[in-house]
């Protein structure tokens, strides 16, 4: 079957570091995406890694290993708005992403 | 500027009353994809279209139906709401199958009362 497995819910200080963990089991694998969703809004891109290693963009990394089927996203100089729940997403063999429920990330001051 | 429309952004109906909601892209984009999104939970594809290609999600419920007249529009009709389909109901469009970032519409909250 498929199964993405991504903790619940974290929180953060403002100003510090997050890494929110993620790992997959796909019927085939054409990449993973990271989706950012506010309350009561829609999912916004965030990244897409297709091979191993690392993705930075600005404030946000993403980190990918086919082999243990393993990602993560990386939050740097945390701000308030960035609370919001992240969700992970792999891109199976016939191109439809499996979404994972998604990781609430509360930021406190 | 390009982008994905979903009227109306709020929707209330009654227990076993249709509803249409309605999505339109001015993207040009090849797939449409409707899904349905419950508190805290995961976004579920209930259908896609690969241009008038309709792919109906084996778990979908026959209660859930769907239109594509044209490449900019699609609709999403709900025979006969219960209250269980009280949800977020998100549009989503991509160039084209392979190429997956999916760009969402922002949603319709739909509450049946």
């Amino acid at each position: 079957g498929q199964n993405i497995d991504q903790p619940t819910e974290m929180t953060a200080t403002e100003g510090a570091i997050v890494q929110i963990n993620c790992t997959y089991q796909t019927s085939g694998f054409n990449g993973l995406f990271w989706y950012q969703q506010h309350a009561g809004e829609a999912p916004t891109f965030l990244s897409y890694n297709v091979l191993d290693g690392l993705e930075e963009k600005g404030r946000f990394s993403s980190f990918l290993s086919r082999s243990k089927g393993y990602s993560y996203l990386l939050l740097k100089e945390l701000q308030m708005k960035d609370s919001a729940s992240y969700l992970c997403a792999p891109l199976d063999s016939n191109y439809q992403l499996i979404w994972g429920a998604g990781t609430k990330l509360i930021i406190k001051p | 500027d390009a982008m994905v429309i979903q009227n109306p952004r709020y929707q209330v109906t009654q227990f076993g009353k249709p509803v249409t909601l309605s999505c339109s892209q001015t993207l040009n984009h090849n797939v449409m994809y409707w899904y349905q999104q419950k508190s805290s939970q995961a976004p579920k594809l209930l259908f896609h279209y690969y241009d008038k290609d309709f792919n109906n999600e084996a778990d979908t419920p026959d209660n859930f139906q769907s239109r594509r007249p044209n490449t900019s529009f699609c609709f999403l009709d709900i025979r006969s709401p219960g209250l269980g389909d009280a949800a977020m109901y998100l549009c989503a469009t991509s160039g084209t199958r392979e190429a997956a970032e999916q760009y969402f519409g922002p949603g319709t909250r739909l509450t049946v009362t």
